[in-house]
């Protein structure tokens, strides 16, 4: 079993949808769970982060983790053509040996 | 905003060669990382370096692998004698502590990457 496992898409949406970014994990040691978004032919770009269980949302973001299943979530509300990009997320137990997600592709059909 | 600058941003080599992958961390950061993402592959931890050692690596990081902080500004990724699948986009990032995340201060910050691509 992979130690962290995301769609890799490509997923489309039209303008305005919620989307909805996932990722399991089989590694009951990662506490700090982080979305990166990358566009093409640039680094990552830390969107969010959350410690431990819960909801934080950020503008019209929300993350969303769930120890219990060893499930996150990205939240995108009223999603814009700007959005499109690749998301990763990445997991770590508090060192910064991050483990990424392949990546989900979204794009946000104008 | 300050950023992770990285240079080249595309570099061809031929197998056997050696490569110099360079990156300017942000200015006030203490810890530099290299990490790497094969085409189509996920981002990959390579190394993380505090205080001119190295703190971790990954498997990956063998010793064709070096890295070094030359001077006060520049932090570099060397390979020795490149192999086809050394070919990757690399990305330098660096943060200004290290531990546990707290208030978003502590997260990394990754440069455009630099292309490898090895004949």
């Amino acid at each position: 079993q992979k130690e962290v496992e995301q769609d890799p898409g490509p997923l489309s949406v039209p303008e305005g949808a919620i989307v909805s970014l996932n990722c399991t994990y089989s590694n009951s040691a990662f506490q700090y769970f982080m979305w990166y978004r990358q566009y093409s032919r640039k680094g990552p770009e830390l969107l969010m982060y959350t410690y431990s269980s819960g909801n934080k949302e950020d503008g019209r973001f929300t993350a969303q983790v769930d120890k219990s299943s060893k499930y996150i979530s990205l939240f995108i509300r009223d999603s814009q053509p700007s959005d499109s990009a690749t998301y990763l997320c990445a997991l770590t137990s508090g060192t910064y040996k991050y483990i990424f997600g392949t990546g989900t592709r979204l794009k946000v059909l104008a | 905003e300050p950023e992770v600058t990285q240079t080249p941003s595309h570099q061809v080599t031929q197998m056997g060669q050696e490569v110099i992958l360079r990156c300017v961390p942000i200015s006030n950061h203490l810890y530099f990382y290299w990490y790497r993402q094969i085409l189509g592959q996920k981002v990959e931890f390579l190394v993380s370096f505090y205080n001119n050692e190295i703190s971790e690596k990954s498997e990956i990081f063998d010793d064709q692998f070096s890295v070094e902080r030359p001077d006060g500004s520049n932090f570099t990724l060397k390979i020795r004698s490149t192999k086809l699948e050394d070919s990757a986009m690399y990305f330098c990032a660096s943060s200004a502590t290290w531990g546990p995340l707290q208030g978003g201060a502590n997260v990394l910050t990754f440069g455009a990457g630099s292309r490898l691509t090895v004949l």
